[in-house]
């Protein structure tokens, strides 16, 4: 299976942008990149997706590689409810069992007043 | 809409004991996923329906697990016996099986403590 590597954790300033990366470089031609967020005491929620050219939505971007090895979900100004653990998913575009979502320890961000 | 709806939210009970914990996916989502997570082994996937059939239940640890879809708007996860190993907050997710953004919807999480 396709893994992701992140950092155990990041600290953030409020206000701040945040750049969390995520290594994945034995990804293939159909992997989506996801992330994920688990907010303290919930279950986690979803925060955007890509395949190739970079995304925005209204809670974050995701900019990723050309050679598709790493991407970076950025928060572009960080708030203390941002704070939680955030997780980099690849998930195989032709579906079936292979196409579900498969959590590994993410990285846990701590935003500061 | 409410969400997915899951419950009880926390659970104690003993050793032995029969557990049911129950799921209501969002209305018109006809995927449905039960995941474990654990401070020592993460997030896990248990199983997953499309269309209220089980397609995989690889990540069922053991015959104690079982669960079932009966209907569309409802998903139990039953563990019998329990064990204090099984000590947990289970989740449940619900998507829609169409659409490209395969956006999985999760519950609050049921805590579950077996002593």
């Amino acid at each position: 299976d396709a893994k992701t590597t992140q950092p155990n954790s990041m600290e953030s300033n409020e206000e701040e942008p945040v750049h969390l990366p995520c290594n994945h470089s034995t990804i293939s031609g159909t992997d989506y990149i996801h992330w994920y967020r688990q907010l303290p005491s919930q279950g986690p929620e979803y925060v955007i997706h890509g395949l190739t050219s970079n995304v925005n939505n209204r809670m974050a971007s995701l900019a990723i590689a050309e050679d598709r090895k790493s991407s970076t979900l950025i928060l572009h100004r960080a708030t203390l409810r941002d704070a939680a653990v955030y997780y980099c998913i690849l998930r195989d575009g032709y579906g079936g069992s292979q196409g579900n979502l498969i959590f590994g320890k993410g990285t846990k961000l701590s935003v500061k007043p | 809409d409410a969400g997915v709806i899951q419950s009880p939210r926390h659970e104690v009970t003993e050793m032995g004991q029969e557990v049911t914990l129950r799921c209501k996916p969002i209305s018109g989502h006809n995927s449905l996923f039960w995941y474990r997570q654990t401070m020592m082994r993460g997030l896990e996937l248990l199983i997953y329906f499309n269309n209220n059939v089980p397609i995989d239940d690889s990540g069922m640890p053991e015959d104690r697990f079982s669960a079932k879809m009966p209907n569309a708007s409802f998903s139990t996860l039953k563990i019998q016996p329990s064990e204090p190993r099984d000590s947990a907050v289970y989740f449940c997710a619900s998507r829609k099986l169409a659409g490209d953004t395969y956006e999985q919807y999760f519950g609050p999480g049921t805590r579950l403590t077996v002593t």
